[in-house]
């Protein structure tokens, strides 16, 4: 099955970019996500990009996929406070709509 | 909005008792997933529903665990003995067709946060 992997935290301070790294290992996923989790809260997507595509920006929001080395990056322009949280990346492969999370990164912004 | 409805938002329960939680999905969405959140780690799929019918519950505990859409609107999952090991977050989310080859948004609810002692 999927593995998906991401480092555990990451510190930037506030109007910064943060970029949070997300490597995952099945070649064959289909779209790759970005969730947002806030403490004790639900996940919110963010954005998701398609296996075919190499790079999507929305906004503040931009991911890069590189599928070679299956490596997804999200980064976040101008760093909000409100930009703390636990970001999750998440794939789905094939027909099947079950994704697999990574182990989520801590962003704190600091002043 | 449209928003996936969670209940209880936080249970605390003895081990070996029996605990129950409720969701609501986002009207007209055919596809629920349960999902478990172990402190400090990703989510993990329990078992999807498309409709009342059950599509994927091979990380479902089914000794304890059991989960039902009976007409196929809202779910309730269930452990019955809860072990210690149970205290999680439990999310559920929904899609409004899933399973099918192309990109299908799985909208969350705000989780039931459960602790057993």
């Amino acid at each position: 099955g999927e593995d998906v992997e991401q480092s555990l935290f990451l510190s930037v301070r506030e109007g910064d970019s943060s970029v949070i790294n997300c490597t995952y290992t099945d070649s064959s996923s289909t779209y790759l996500y970005w969730y947002k989790q806030e403490p004790g809260a639900g996940l919110q997507l963010l954005t998701y990009i398609f296996s075919n595509m190499d790079m999507k920006q929305d906004q503040r929001l931009t991911v890069l996929l590189n599928k070679k080395d299956k490596h997804l990056s999200l980064r976040i322009a101008d760093t909000q406070t409100g930009d703390s949280a636990i970001y999750f990346c998440a794939g789905t492969t094939g027909t099947a709509s079950k994704l697999t999370f990574g182990t989520g990164t801590r962003l704190q912004v600091t002043l | 909005e449209a928003e996936v409805a969670q209940s209880p938002r936080y249970k605390i329960t003895e081990k070996s008792q029996a605990v129950a939680f409720w969701c609501d999905p986002i009207s007209g969405h055919a596809t629920l997933y349960w999902y478990r959140q172990i402190l400090g780690q990703g989510p993990e799929l329990l078992v999807q529903f498309q409709d009342e019918s059950v599509v994927d519950d091979s990380q479902l505990p089914k000794d304890r665990f059991s989960a039902e859409r009976l007409k196929g609107v809202d779910s309730t999952l269930k452990i019955q003995p809860a072990e210690l090991g149970d205290s999680a977050m439990y999310l559920c989310a929904s899609s409004q067709l899933g399973g099918r080859m192309y990109q299908e948004t799985q909208y969350f609810g705000p989780g039931t946060r459960l602790l057993v002692l």
